[in-house]
Formats: structure tokens, C-alpha cells, sequence
């Protein structure tokens, strides 16, 4: 069974440019999430996805931030403009979350974003 | 507002010896925890979880206890070995339909032959 799929898997912009992950999760998973992992931290989440709708962006920066899921499969993640705090490990994650009772989430490796 | 409390960055151990990582939490709706493991470059993976129901998870070298009144859980990995090296983290679900997952900061183990 293949993995959760990210990409790019480094980036280094400058402040005030755009950038923009891409994910793609486990075939099968309704569940999608995108974590932010400051150096040092441990990952906080950004959004989440139930299928295509959005079921929690409560820590979302709305302001720089957006997020969206085609068709429930794959995601991207876009952040416009960058702030130095931006830089962190952006990781997405799946789950099957509704047809089990835990909530074991897969990660992807993680894009690394560096902003200058 | 950290809920959840690794309060060890660093683990030094010993190859064969006993691995103890702990973690606290703060909030009482929390009814799932689970712990991570993290190899540099790559993504967190699964190792273990266990229910609020239960006091002891246990899956080969690794044990998960749970003490609900203490609001505390740690992790014992026996024996240690070199390849146990990586970033452990602690994390719980929200408990509720989200399944929104709340980490720690992690501890580095370090297990030296």
C-alpha cells in the first residue's frame, strides 16, 4: 500500500513570496490534515479535511493561508505572503477516521520551508 | 496552551537497558493517545496507542501505560536497541468526532551500543 505522497520535499523562498505543498494521502482515506512542525515543536494542525469539506481551520492564519482539497483526494496548501515564522516542516497526514474507532494518522515525510 | 507535556527533550539509554519516555496531558475529554515515532527527514509513524479505558498497551518491546488520574502516560520500550534512536511523540485525540490529534514536543532518544 503506498504511503502518503508529498511534494515539493525542500523549498527556500523569500519573505513576501508565495509557495504552495501538495499531498496526496492514503487511496481510501476520507480524512486529510495538514500540520505545521516548528523546529523544536511538535506538529500543530492547520486544517482538516473530511472528504473535500472543511472540518477544522481553527488555527488556519486565514490571512496568508489557504487550503483545498479536489474531489476529497488529493490537497494543496498555499501560503501567500511568506513570513520568516513560516519556516517549519509542513506535513500532511490521512486517516480512515469514521470507519474505525482510533485515530491513527499517516504522515507523509514533510516539505521543509525555509523563508529568507 | 501546551495540552500536551513532554517535559524530557533528550533520552540517553543504553543498548538493552530499559527505555521510560513520559508524557502529561491537561485536559480530561482526552480518550485516545497515541505515540509517534520520527526519523530525521521523514514523517512521524505510528507505534502505539491505547484507550482511556485501559491502563496498559502492549506490543512487543513497546508498553504504553496510563494513569488517567494522574493525567499522565508514559512509554516503555524493552530492550532498547540502536535503532530505537528517533524523536518519540506523544499525542492525543480530542475526543470528539474531529479527530483532531494534540502532539508534544517530542524527546529524543539516543540508545548507544
Amino acid at each position: 500500500e503506498a504511503g502518503v505522497a508529498q511534494s515539493p520535499r525542500y523549498k527556500i523562498i523569500e519573505k513576501r513570496q508565495s509557495v504552495a505543498f501538495w499531498c496526496n494521502p492514503i487511496s481510501g482515506h476520507a480524512t486529510l490534515y495538514w500540520y505545521q512542525q516548528i523546529l523544536g515543536q511538535g506538529p500543530k494542525l492547520l486544517i482538516q479535511f473530511q472528504n473535500n469539506g472543511v472540518v477544522d481551520d481553527s488555527q488556519l492564519p486565514k490571512d496568508r493561508f489557504s487550503a483545498e482539497r479536489l474531489k476529497g483526494v488529493d490537497s494543496t496548501l498555499k501560503i501567500q505572503p511568506a513570513k520568516l515564522e513560516d519556516s517549519a516542516v509542513y506535513l500532511c497526514a490521512s486517516s480512515s477516521r469514521g470507519t474505525s474507532g482510533n485515530n491513527e494518522q499517516f504522515f507523509g515525510p514533510g516539505t521543509r520551508l525555509t523563508v529568507l | 496552551d501546551q495540552q500536551v507535556k513532554q517535559n524530557s527533550p533528550s533520552l540517553s539509554v543504553q543498548e538493552g537497558r530499559i527505555s521510560i519516555l513520559n508524557c502529561d496531558y491537561t485536559n480530561s475529554m482526552f480518550d485516545y493517545f497515541l505515540w509517534y515515532k520520527k526519523y530525521p527527514a521523514e514523517g512521524p509513524t505510528f507505534l502505539i496507542s491505547i484507550s482511556s479505558i485501559k491502563d496498559k498497551n502492549e506490543d512487543g518491546r513497546f508498553t504504553v501505560f496510563l494513569n488517567k488520574s494522574a493525567k499522565h502516560l508514559s512509554l516503555h520500550i524493552v530492550p532498547s536497541q540502536p535503532g530505537d534512536s528517533a524523536v518519540y511523540f506523544c499525542a492525543a485525540d480530542g475526543g470528539s468526532t474531529l479527530g483532531r490529534l494534540y502532539f508534544g514536543r517530542g524527546t529524543q532518544l539516543t540508545v548507544w551500543p
